[in-house]
């Protein structure tokens, strides 16, 4: 069974904070995801990372997916209280069908 | 930007009857995926479908569910005899082709079994 373990699993910051947030396998992925899912809704893409080394932005974050493709971070800098939600990663396995395995997430609280 | 969508957004129906999800995945994707979660849990895979069989399948997905695709747009997950614990919040997810990696996520059914 492939595990992906996010940390922290709680974390609470004021509004202008940076913080970063991991995930960790022991296994090797194809491509690694990292969603953003607010309560009672779906999870939505925030960005897909495919080679190892390989960091993205979008904003305020910052994902990197680790060289040996067995983990990422997502960075996010100056804080938001709108930032505030359950961030995901997730990663799939080079097999076509490529079912996603999902981290146990990151609950973000952001204080104004 | 086209979008996955699901109906019903909440249903609630009665230990032991048939239940059915349905999804639109986006128009051209090729691969379509259930999952699950249980409040305060993780997502949870369920099973994928390809060219119009079950490609892979977890052991969740026992023989009370089953999939279909019964035209070129829906796809349905049926739960022949809903449990107690198989109330949740169900994803569907689609993904355009094998060199693509991202799966896109339906806003999800919440399936409350009483």
């Amino acid at each position: 069974t492939q595990l992906l373990e996010q940390s922290p699993q709680f974390l609470s910051i004021q509004e202008g904070e940076n913080l970063t947030v991991y995930c960790n396998s022991s296994s090797v992925f194809s491509s690694l995801q990292w969603y953003r899912q607010e309560p009672g809704e779906g999870p939505v893409l925030l960005v897909t990372v495919v080679t190892g080394g390989e960091v993205k932005k979008l904003k305020r974050l910052t994902f990197q997916f680790g060289d040996a493709r067995k983990d990422s971070s997502l960075h996010i800098t100056a804080a938001q209280p709108g930032d505030t939600g359950l961030y995901l990663c997730a990663a799939r396995t080079s097999t076509n069908a490529g079912k996603s395995t999902f981290g146990d997430g990151t609950t973000l609280t952001v204080k104004p | 930007e086209p979008e996955v969508t699901q109906t019903p957004s909440h249903q609630v129906t009665q230990m032991g009857q048939e239940v059915i999800l349905r999804c639109v995945p986006i128009s051209n994707h090729l691969y379509f995926y259930w999952y699950r979660q249980i409040l305060g849990q993780k997502v949870e895979f369920l099973v994928s479908f390809y060219n119009n069989e079950i490609s892979e399948k977890s052991e969740i997905f026992d023989d009370q569910f089953s999939v279909e695709r019964p035209d070129g747009s829906n796809f349905t997950l049926k739960i022949r005899s809903t449990k107690l614990e198989d109330s949740a919040m169900y994803f569907c997810a689609s993904r355009s082709g094998t060199s693509e990696n991202t799966q896109y996520f339906g806003p999800g059914t919440r399936l409350t079994v009483l």
